[in-house]
């Protein structure tokens, strides 16, 4: 299987702040990367396809980067609704993996 | 809209069966690819089966065999059933619909998840 390591865990921000997760595979895969939000009780939204691709509806503050083994998510000008978990996620091939989710707070 | 709804038992005892259902409006179920999904508490998501309708499931081999994922195209859901659970099945479950293009595939629209605790 694909690991997909993620880091940090945990982030703390104030609003307005720009944050940046980062996600690394186990392998080289491209960018074949996937980026989700989750916020708790409710369903996971896709955020980022293909690495760097935004999902039609998502505010343009997301951004994606990265290919090979090492990929990020920046989040600009945090707004309230954007403390919840994100996730990264695999598709170089259909056993797909996630990270372990980095969970961003309020400061 | 594609709109997805999970059911399931709540509670299951050790060595039964587990079963789920997914409810999906907005979409024909013959139109997509479908999915199950599992988050146990404190861990990561974790794929554990798709399928397209009329062709074999794909399953996650760490579910060591256990697992049937089927649709049902008349009630337009889809289930699926893990058989011999344990407590490390215990999880909150998503379903979800498989997208993708040129080889890119993602999850999405998903259902908000059903907890699953298995235990006697």
């Amino acid at each position: 299987d694909i690991q997909m390591t993620q880091s940090p865990l945990s982030l703390s921000a104030s609003l307005g702040d720009r944050v940046t997760i980062t996600c690394r595979a186990s392998q080289s895969i491209s960018n074949y990367v996937n980026w989700y939000q989750h916020r708790p009780g409710r369903a996971p939204k896709l955020l980022i396809y293909a690495a760097s691709s935004l999902q039609t509806g998502v505010p343009s503050r997301f951004s994606g980067s990265g290919s090979g083994t090492d990929f990020t998510l920046t989040i600009s000008n945090l707004q309230p609704e954007d403390f919840a978990t994100y996730v990264c996620q695999q598709c170089f091939n259909t056993l797909f993996t996630f990270g372990q989710g980095t969970t961003l707070d309020i400061k | 809209q594609v709109q997805l709804q999970e059911s399931g038992p709540g509670l299951v005892t050790p060595s039964e069966t587990l079963s789920l259902s997914c409810s999906v409006s907005g979409a024909s179920l013959g139109s997509l690819y479908w999915s199950w999904l599992r988050q146990p508490p404190g861990r990561g998501l974790e794929w554990l089966a798709h399928m397209q309708y009329s062709r074999s499931p794909k399953y996650n081999p760490s579910l060591r065999g256990r697992a049937a994922m089927s649709l049902d195209t008349a009630k337009n859901q889809f289930y699926l059933n893990l058989t011999s659970a344990t407590a490390a099945d215990t999880a909150v479950y998503f379903c979800a619909t498989l997208l993708g293009s040129d080889n890119y595939n993602w999850f999405g629209p998903w259902g908000p998840g059903t907890l699953v605790t298995v235990s006697s």
